[in-house]
């Protein structure tokens, strides 16, 4: 079976502060995909990156990296010089390679709130 | 712009009555998707439709119907049997089935009971 766990429910920090979300996964594929989601006030989730199992650079884009680590099997997400609107609900969540492949577990999400 | 509609936004739904959710995509997806969110809570899938006049049941499927007569199109219908429906749900696509594929979602509908 496979599991997503964020162990931070609530992260509450002030603008320009560096905030890095945990993601930490289970499974038993051996090819897998991690994926990153926003959830703004509006609601819908904004896909923000993809990572598959076997590729595990560090990845930057703008103010935002990714650190996947396979051996902690974990998969953390840091926001540099944080902003009033990175406020969201953010979710990680993991697709195996097996029987269901279609399928994404999510986490439970990081409520951020970043304060002016 | 290419996207998925959900509508309503807000719907309330009366004791024994069943209510459509509506979703639309013109991203030409293959994959289609209904989620259920609860406060707190992290996603869960109540069916998927890899393809026109196919879909599969998800992790929470009882009391809720689906049909997928075109590409484009994903209704789900919350029945009376779904005791506890009040909810926010996310429909999404993606370009197929496949895990590597992102999921696109639409703005949700939230469902609360009168």
């Amino acid at each position: 079976a496979q599991k997503v766990t964020q162990a931070q429910t609530e992260i509450s920090v002030v603008e320009k502060e560096d905030v890095t979300l945990d993601c930490v996964y289970e499974t038993r594929d051996t090819t897998y995909y991690l994926f990153w989601y926003k959830q703004p006030p509006s609601g819908e989730l904004v896909f923000l990156i993809r990572r598959n199992s076997f590729d595990e650079q560090n990845e930057i884009s703008g103010r935002y990296s990714w650190n996947f680590q396979k051996s902690t099997s974990s998969f953390n997400f840091t926001i540099t010089a944080s902003q009033v609107v990175d406020s969201a609900v953010y979710f990680c969540a993991l697709s195996g390679d097996g029987g269901s492949n279609y399928k994404l577990t999510f986490g439970k999400g990081t409520l951020l709130t970043v304060n002016p | 712009d290419g996207g998925i509609t959900q509508s309503p936004k807000y719907l309330f739904r009366k004791e024994g009555q069943n209510v459509t959710l509506s979703c639309e995509q013109n991203l030409n997806h293959d994959a289609m998707y209904w989620y259920r969110q609860d406060p707190g809570q992290g996603l869960r899938l109540i069916y998927y439709s890899q393809i026109v006049n196919d879909f599969q049941k998800g992790d929470i499927a009882e009391g809720y119907s689906v049909s997928r007569e075109k590409k484009e199109s994903f209704p789900l219908t919350v029945t009376s049997a779904q005791k506890n429906p009040t909810a926010f749900y996310l429909c999404a696509s993606s370009m197929y089935s496949y895990s590597n594929q992102p999921q696109h979602f639409g703005d949700g509908t939230r469902l609360s009971i009168l």
